[in-house]
């Protein structure tokens, strides 16, 4: 497709179980970002890829996420162990640039929502 | 800390009117900064942005103002459609790309 797309949209778990979301950047695009965001909330970052290489995990909230992206491609964030405080929409970005953001280059997903009971 | 905010959560207009949303920031080093808008389900859309070097920009209906003084963030809407209900978000860079902080958002409401 034309945009960057992810899957599932809509997750539930149960406490304790693990999650893995997973992100289809647009083609060709070099960088992929994954921001959480709480209801009511503006996104807050999580981490940042360029091509395969994650550059930037300051924003992981704990040792259970984990993101990667092995082929430079597509992405996955998995959560281990699922806490009702993860629950939030995940969102993934993606650009075509590398540096110096300019005009409109983020392009965001329609994002996961994770609900954990 | 450094934050992005905004001043008002929700906005009731009606249709035609012209809209304004606030944004505050505090990082005076930051020098790029980020409209968004996001529709229930769905992700942040770009809208308009602007580099710290400016005061203005103006695009499609919209218009971005900066103000570095008093570290303010405006976006106007003009003639304020139904299409344009949704939750407005302010976003600035902090100087590496990687990262844009968020503000919370502001809900725009436009009655027809």
């Amino acid at each position: 497709g034309a945009g960057v797309s992810q899957s599932p949209r809509y997750k539930v778990a149960k406490r304790g179980q693990d999650v893995a979301l997973r992100c289809d950047p647009i083609s060709g695009h070099v960088s992929l970002f994954w921001y959480q965001q709480a209801l009511g909330q503006g996104p807050e970052f999580l981490t940042y890829f360029q091509n395969e290489a994650q550059l930037d995990k300051s924003g992981l909230p704990s040792d259970r996420f984990f993101a990667e992206r092995p082929e430079g491609s597509v992405s996955t964030l998995k959560i281990q162990r699922t806490q009702q405080e993860d629950s939030a929409v995940y969102l993934c970005a993606s650009s075509g640039r590398v540096g110096g953001l300019g005009t409109g280059e983020l392009f965001f997903g329609e994002g996961s929502r994770l609900t954990v009971l | 800390g450094e934050s992005v905010g905004l001043h008002l959560p929700t906005l009731s207009v009606q249709e035609g009117d012209n809209s304004i949303i606030n944004c505050a920031y505090s990082n005076s080093a930051s020098d790029y900064f980020i409209w968004y808008k996001q529709e229930s389900g769905k992700g942040p859309q770009f809208i308009i942005d602007i580099r710290s070097n400016m005061d203005k920009r103006q695009g499609q209906r919209v218009t971005v103002l900066l103000n570095k003084t008093v570290k303010h963030l405006s976006l106007q809407i003009a003639a304020t459609q139904p299409g344009d209900s949704a939750v407005y978000f302010c976003a600035e860079k902090k100087g590496d790309f990687q990262k844009l902080v968020f503000g919370t958002g502001t809900r725009l409401l436009v009655s027809p």
